[in-house]
Formats: C-alpha cells, structure tokens, sequence
C-alpha cells in the first residue's frame, strides 16, 4: 500500500523564521518518486521539486531546501527566512508507475502562515 | 506556452444539468489527469490519459465521464450530479513516459444545487 503522511496540519511563524515541513512515506516499491506541490489560495498547484528514488542527494533552491532520507522513508522540506508569499498549502505526493500509466498520491496537505 | 488553462473558472449547476469542463495545454505533454479536491483535503486522482487514451480511471461514477480529443484538450462531461460532487476540479499534465511532475490548471470550482 501507497501512503503519505503530514502529521503537521497547520504551521504557524512570524516572518524570517525558519520552517520544516514534514513528510513520511510508505511503498513497496523499489522505484517511486516524491514530489513537493504549493497550494496558494487561488488554487493552482504549483510544482516545487520531484526525487526519484535512487537520488537521496539533498537539494537547495534559494531559500527552498529537502532532505530525502530513504531509511526513515522521509522527504522534509525547509523553507529559510520565511515570507508572507510562502504561505499557501504544501502537499508532498508519491507517484509510483501502475498499469495505465503513473499514480500520484497526496499527503493530507500542511497549511503555512506566515505573519509578518 | 508552459500553462494549463481550465474554463469555466466557476461553475453552478443542477442536480438535472449537463455541463462540461474544458482543459487545454501546448506544452507537448501526452498524459492528462483529472483530480477532485475537496474543501482542506489533497487532490485525489479520477482520470489518466495517456496518448490520448484512457488509461486509469480509478473507480469514478458514470456521471463523470471523460473525454479527449486530441492531445491538447480534455473535457470532463457532467450529468446528474449530487451536492457532494462539489469541489475544485483540477486538470494536470505531464511528458508522456516520464515522471517530472505536473502541470496544473488552476481548477474549476464546481457548485451542484
């Protein structure tokens, strides 16, 4: 079974602040890859970053920072000096290929406030 | 062009309606998806195609029925739906055989009275 878990729903921070997203994982399978989308409130997702599962080298992007550890099945997303713009929804999703094609599913989604 | 465009934006409908959803993208992507998103939950996948074809159709009920007919569009027709099909619809593409992620619409709202 396929699963993603956010244990964080809501995160609240004044701006400047620094803030880790959480994100646990659950597969059988042995290629998958693990996606960060951004939800702002006008709806639109909005892609961040995709890992593949023999790729567990960290990556930054500008104040955007993830962490892919395969053997606590997790993949944390850091944003530096937060932003008022930063808060929207994140989701982190799992896709995996399956007859038909590739199947993504999300995490229940963490909603960050940022005050400034 | 690196957009997907969904119309109408908003939309209000009865239960004895039929309606459509209209998806479109110039990116070149050959798979399209579907997703349903309720109010504070994650989208969850209804349709894949894939090259134009139908490929993934997780378990959606017949009032939903999609439709693509060419590599550019995806329609998603509607018909006798109930209060609680109201949610954000998401229309999403990608490169056919890859996995780099999504592109998505920025949703229609879809009210059913």
């Amino acid at each position: 079974a396929q699963k993603v878990t956010q244990a964080q729903t809501e995160i609240s921070v004044v701006e400047k602040e620094d803030v880790t997203l959480d994100c646990v994982y659950e597969t059988r399978d042995t290629t998958y890859y693990l996606f960060w989308y951004k939800q702002p409130p006008s709806g639109e997702l909005v892609f961040l970053i995709r890992r593949n599962s023999f790729d567990e080298q960290n990556e930054i992007s500008g104040r955007y920072s993830w962490n892919f550890q395969k053997s606590t099945s997790s993949f944390n997303f850091t944003i530096t000096a937060s932003q008022v713009v930063d808060s929207a929804v994140y989701f982190c999703a799992l896709s995996r290929i399956s007859e038909g094609g590739f199947k993504t599913i999300f995490g229940a989604g963490t909603r960050l406030f940022v005050k400034a | 062009d690196t957009e997907v465009t969904q119309t109408p934006k908003h939309l209000v409908m009865g239960m004895t309606n039929k309606k459509s959803l209209k998806c479109e993208q110039h990116m070149g992507h050959r798979a399209m998806y579907w997703y349903k998103q309720k109010a504070k939950k994650p989208p969850e996948l209804m349709f894949v195609y894939s090259y134009e074809k139908l490929s993934i159709n997780e378990s959606v009920p017949s009032r939903f029925s999609p439709e693509c007919p060419n590599s550019s569009l995806l329609n998603l027709h509607l018909h006798a739906l109930q209060p609680e099909d109201s949610a954000l619809y998401l229309c999403a593409s990608s490169q056919g055989t890859s996995n780099y992620g999504y592109t998505f619409g920025s949703g229609t709202r879809l009210t059913v009275v």
